[in-house]
């Protein structure tokens, strides 16, 4: 069966620093993998989505993620954090079927410490 | 363009009351979702269509019901409100390849 799943409930960086969250799914077919990002109050908004062409992918607000099919991993990153980016994201995946159903992973809320 | 829009934004129901969530899309998109979001468990499936007539249950369908009589409107009804049923609910659509989300709607049942 496909999941995904995204490594810490929490993450915590200081403003500046490297972001890192992490995603890994399983699939018997390939995939196409996505990255929502959750404001407070607010719906989810699409950050970036691979879909089988470039293996990194670069997305809104500096955020970018790299498709690693030996490791089925799909962590998204960002070299400097800001104060706006703490928000819950979500990791994501699809198998482009008839019904384009996403499989969502649990959010991991991501905290800026000043 | 708006969209995916929802309403209302808030609600609160006493148990046993019926109510409709009404989500529409004005991006002519086929494929529309609904989904309720509880804290720490991510987003659950309720139901979804795949074009006008056509809809399905997804992962959490019981208690709740769908039509999908035009492209744009997917409205969720909730008949005999539970308080297991106090969530967050956001409407998607998709034309294949992601899913745009409406802003939510928070429903509380007491």
């Amino acid at each position: 069966a496909q999941s995904v799943t995204q490594l810490g409930s929490h993450v915590s960086v200081s403003e500046g620093a490297l972001v890192l969250l992490r995603c890994n799914y399983s699939s018997s077919v390939p995939p196409y993998l996505f990255w929502y990002v959750q404001y407070p109050n607010q719906g989810l908004q699409l950050l970036l989505k691979y879909t089988s062409a470039a293996t990194l992918v670069k997305g809104i607000n500096g955020f970018e993620a790299e498709f690693k099919k030996s490791e089925t991993s799909f962590h998204l990153t960002k070299p400097s954090a800001h104060m706006s980016d703490a928000a819950e994201y979500f990791c994501a995946v699809t198998f482009m079927n008839r019904d384009d159903k996403i499989i969502f992973g649990k959010g991991t809320r991501l905290h800026i410490l000043p | 363009n708006a969209g995916v829009t929802q309403t209302p934004k808030f609600r609160i129901l006493k148990i046993g009351q019926s109510m409709t969530l009404q989500c529409a899309q004005d991006m002519n998109h086929n494929y529309m979702y609904w989904y309720r979001q509880d804290p720490g468990m991510g987003l659950k499936l309720i139901y979804y269509s795949v074009g006008a007539g056509i809809t399905d249950k997804g992962e959490v369908p019981n208690g709740y019901n769908v039509s999908r009589s035009t492209t744009e409107d997917f409205p969720l009804r909730l008949e005999l409100a539970a308080p297991s049923q106090t969530s967050v609910y956001f409407c998607a659509s998709s034309s294949g390849g992601g899913q745009f989300f409406g802003p939510g709607t928070r429903l509380t049942v007491l």
